[in-house]
């Protein structure tokens, strides 16, 4: 079945540092892939739809400046956290959508959880 | 706007006994639906989507678009069956989904 890995899977940063998060579809191409994030307790949320080799497009007050995001090859998109703060904690997970495919579905990674002191 | 709605954000059920978890949407085109589930300590995986008309695990669900719900159910719970459950909407055509707040489902012994 369709694997999605995220990397890595947990990390924790000092406040003003920036963090990578990588996603990767390790056994299909995925032009479409979504960042999520997930408070305790809650469901996933949305942040921003990264397009193969076009801009991201953000969910409405969602920063693009602070979650810069790239997705530069059909297996592969970065979320990076720039100048993170604590109230940046979270669970972050991606999900990419098989290209090859006419469904809607998604694929989704095991999460990464940043903790930002 | 798209939304999702799972009025349950806990539901408790014996073995054996049937089990419905609730989902009411609101879009006025045409929506794909779908159920995800996330067991403990897993990552969330797809259970059924509308269009395939399917059972998985026992599950069924079926899109009443009178009614705007799609409900998830299955006769007879099992212990496996405790986790928390998703409720999805998509555009059809449209990439993103719309998730519901979510349904933590604990099948008792």
């Amino acid at each position: 079945g369709a694997v999605v890995s995220q990397h890595p899977s947990w990390v924790i940063c000092k406040s003003g540092t920036s963090v990578k998060i990588e996603c990767r579809s390790l056994d299909f191409q995925a032009t479409t892939m979504f960042w999520y994030r997930q408070f305790p307790k809650q469901s996933l949320m949305l942040m921003a739809t990264s397009n193969e080799g076009s801009k991201a497009t953000y969910e409405q007050g969602v920063e693009k400046d602070k979650f810069l995001i790239n997705h530069a090859s059909l297996t592969l998109s970065t979320l990076t956290v720039t100048s993170a703060h604590p109230e940046d904690s979270s669970f972050y997970i991606c999900s990419a959508r098989d290209a090859g495919t006419a469904y809607s579905e998604q694929y989704f990674g095991p999460g990464t959880r940043l903790t930002v002191t | 706007a798209q939304r999702v709605t799972q009025p349950e954000k806990l539901l408790s059920v014996f073995k054996g006994a049937p089990v419905e978890l609730k989902c009411n949407y609101s879009y006025s085109g045409s929506p794909e639906l779908f159920w995800y589930v996330q067991y403990s300590r897993q990552r969330l995986q797809l259970l059924l989507r509308h269009i395939s008309r399917e059972s998985i695990k026992g599950f069924t669900a079926d899109l009443n678009k009178g009614e705007t719900s799609f409900h998830l159910k299955k006769p007879f719970a099992q212990e496996e069956d405790s986790a928390m459950y998703y409720c999805a909407l998509s555009e059809k055509g449209a990439q993103k989904l719309v998730f519901g707040q979510g349904t933590r489902l604990t099948i008792n012994p």
